[in-house]
């Protein structure tokens, strides 16, 4: 059974790092193929793609958010990592990790298969 | 910039009605990219259909996914209480470009 929990404070102060960290059960983070993925929801509101990491460190950002965002993976703790700098109220929102696997039926296609249960995390002084 | 537009944005349905969700590309996108997913009231979304059509693992065969081109739409035949959520679209256009509708709520 594929697990998946965020963990981190919930609570930032206006300018400062956001830090939220997903700790993977019962799948390896190094798996070949295997892509990790942060998505956050608005309160209310829809879901937003922030970035994906490979187990080799590779990694691919919403360009949005790109100047502001670094993922990172420790393979030995088989976890993943984000931080947001400079943040607003506008970055309050839950955030999710989920996995990506790439399903192949002609073409590799992604599918967020697992998920996290989310962490709220609002930005307030 | 591919836009998802998700009609309508609230829809009120007894169980055993059927459901009709609409996903509207701003542009012509590949059917293999686009997925549907399912989200409760406090929980994490759930992957319904990828491919537009292909039912994720565990999912009942009253969720149907259909279309192509611009045009996308998730049927769930014989709603059940569970059913009951919020219907979110998402297409793949590349490594940097996940896009997500809007999103539509089904409710009771």
């Amino acid at each position: 059974q594929v697990q998946l929990q965020e963990s981190g404070p919930g609570l930032v102060k206006p300018s400062q790092t956001l830090s939220l960290t997903c700790s993977v059960v019962g799948a390896s983070i190094s798996t070949r193929g295997d892509y990790w993925t942060w998505v956050r929801q608005h309160p209310g509101k829809g879901l937003e793609w922030i970035g994906n990491i490979y187990h080799t460190g590779t990694t691919y950002y919403n360009p949005s958010l790109e100047s502001r965002i670094t993922i990172s993976v420790d393979t030995s703790r088989n976890h993943f990592s984000l931080k947001l700098d400079s943040v607003t109220a506008a970055d309050t929102a839950i955030y999710y990790c989920a996995r990506v696997r790439f399903h192949f039926s002609g073409q590799l296609v992604p599918l967020f298969d697992y998920w996290g249960q989310g962490a709220l995390v609002t930005v307030s002084s | 910039e591919i836009v998802l537009t998700q009609s309508p944005d609230t829809l009120s349905l007894s169980p055993g009605n059927r459901a009709t969700l609409s996903c509207r590309a701003s542009e012509s996108i590949s059917s293999t990219y686009l997925a549907w997913y399912q989200q409760k009231h406090g929980q994490a979304p759930r992957l319904l259909i990828f491919g537009a059509s292909t039912r994720a693992t565990g999912i009942p065969d009253r969720f149907t996914g259909s279309g192509s081109g611009t045009d996308f739409t998730l049927t769930i035949n014989r709603l059940e209480p569970e059913d009951f959520a919020v219907y979110y679209c998402q297409w793949y256009g590349g490594s940097t470009e996940y896009t997500f509708g809007q999103g539509t709520k089904l409710q009771i």
